[in-house]
């Protein structure tokens, strides 16, 4: 069954915890991403990769890290830098296309609660 | 960098009525417009999709238009069904030469279709 699996669906961290949240896909996509989702600000990019061994950052990638080591892989490390990180964070991975951007394939999130 | 507006924010219609929601984007080289719907506690799905040499696209209830003078494009519902309840969110992108474009959302919409 191909897709996109992210782990844990939810989690709780105490303050000055790092967590990393997985992704894995089987759909042998070059580009993976990672959004962050809160009430009113619609789906904010914090990193992407569009090749193994290779990201970018997104829009709000402070207090956050992440590696592409597999293609099938791209996990997000929340640090205690990051200031509010009490949020629902989607995965998504789209084909390489080209000149093309490809449909995004989304995860069913991770949501991740400091205590 | 790219920056999407989306309105409204929520929008309640009665069954059978259409529904619009508009979009506008701030970098003129966007490329790429796809549409995706959240329904409560599921992840987002793609929709519809429009590229930039095309003025407007239809799928059987759902259409979406662009207006590159205006840098401004919306997604038309009609004949809504109460199963069209959900969040939709608008996106934009550019490819530039070799690689596909980064996805950036708008704020969302939170559709209500009243039976």
């Amino acid at each position: 069954d191909g897709g996109i699996t992210q782990s844990p669906k939810y989690l709780f961290r105490k303050e000055g915890q790092n967590v990393t949240l997985s992704c894995e896909q089987n759909l042998n996509h070059d580009a993976m991403y990672w959004y962050r989702q809160d009430p009113g600000q619609g789906l904010r990019l914090i990193y992407y990769s569009q090749i193994v061994n290779d990201f970018q950052k997104g829009d709000i990638a402070e207090g956050y890290s992440v590696s592409r080591e597999k293609k099938e892989s791209f996990p997000l490390t929340v640090t205690s830098a990051q200031k509010n990180p009490t949020a629902f964070y989607l995965c998504a991975s789209s084909a390489f296309l080209g000149a093309r951007t490809g449909e995004l394939f989304f995860g069913e999130g991770s949501r991740l609660t400091v205590l | 960098g790219e920056n999407v507006e989306q309105h409204p924010s929520t929008l309640s219609v009665q069954e059978g009525d259409s529904a619009v929601i508009k979009c506008t984007y701030s970098d003129s080289a966007s490329n790429y417009f796809p549409w995706y719907k959240q329904e409560l506690g599921k992840r987002p799905q793609l929709i519809i999709d429009i590229r930039s040499n095309v003025g407007e696209k239809k799928d059987q209830r759902i259409a979406v238009t662009l207006n590159k003078t205006a840098k401004h494009f919306s997604l038309h519902i009609t004949e809504t069904q109460p199963e069209d309840s959900a969040v939709y969110f608008c996106a934009a992108s550019k490819s530039q030469g070799n690689q596909g474009g980064k996805l950036i959302f708008g704020q969302g919409t939170e559709l209500s279709v009243k039976p």
